[in-house]
């Protein structure tokens, strides 16, 4: 079965702190995209940052990260410098491409609060 | 620039009845999709346009769904007739391409069905 599993449900941090997010997923594809979601409280979800999975160098958005183990099949997101805006729903998501349409499989999210 | 946008925000409904949801993607992006998410469970994708054709519509429920996108531009989302299950979040995306493209989401439909 082609997954996603967030395995935090919630996580917190304090601000200006450093937090990781796990997120493993399976499939047999070889070439693929990983992406990570955020949805703030009762606003749209935006894009935080995308991997492609042939490149051995993790993505960097300015204060977020990725580390992308593709042996382990794990893109875990690290989030430096914590501010009370990053707190949000966090959706880890893969490209499912089939037949030329590409789908996002996602995990079930993880909650994060940012104490001030 | 304006973003995804959808109609309505929130939408409560009686078992059996019908109801439309509407989305309308960034201008100029060929590919729409809608996804669904369940209390509790993963975002769920149901179909893929590109431009009016169906591209994918692997992951509709069922035949109360309807979707369609005349012209290219906006989508229509219809759920006839509405059933419990069919109760959660709505959300409708657009690309400029394909594969590993960024998906641009919009607010989402709050669906709930009595």
């Amino acid at each position: 079965a082609q997954t996603v599993t967030q395995s935090q449900p919630e996580m917190s941090v304090q601000e200006a702190e450093t937090v990781t997010l796990s997120c493993t997923y399976d499939t047999s594809e070889s070439d693929y995209y990983l992406f990570w979601y955020k949805q703030p409280p009762s606003r749209q979800m935006i894009l935080v940052i995308r991997q492609e999975a042939y490149k051995q160098q993790n993505a960097t958005e300015n204060r977020f990260s990725v580390n992308f183990q593709k042996a382990a099949k794990s893109f875990s997101l690290k989030i430096s410098d914590s501010q009370l805006g990053d707190a949000a729903m966090y959706f880890c998501a893969w490209g499912l491409t089939q037949g030329g349409s590409e789908k996002l499989v996602f995990g079930k999210g993880t909650k994060l609060t940012v104490n001030p | 620039e304006a973003g995804v946008t959808q109609f309505p925000s929130h939408s409560v409904i009686e078992k059996g009845q019908t109801v439309t949801l509407r989305c309308d993607p960034i201008s100029g992006h060929d590919n729409l999709y809608w996804y669904r998410r369940v209390m509790g469970k993963e975002i769920k994708f149901l179909l893929h346009f590109v431009k009016e054709s169906k591209q994918d519509e692997s992951g509709m429920p069922n035949n109360r769904f309807l979707a369609e996108r005349t012209g290219g531009t906006y989508s229509t989302l219809k759920v006839q007739p509405a059933e419990l299950e069919d109760s959660g979040v709505y959300f409708c995306a657009s690309s400029v391409d394909q594969v590993g493209e960024t998906q641009y989401f919009g607010p989402g439909t709050r669906l709930l069905v009595l």
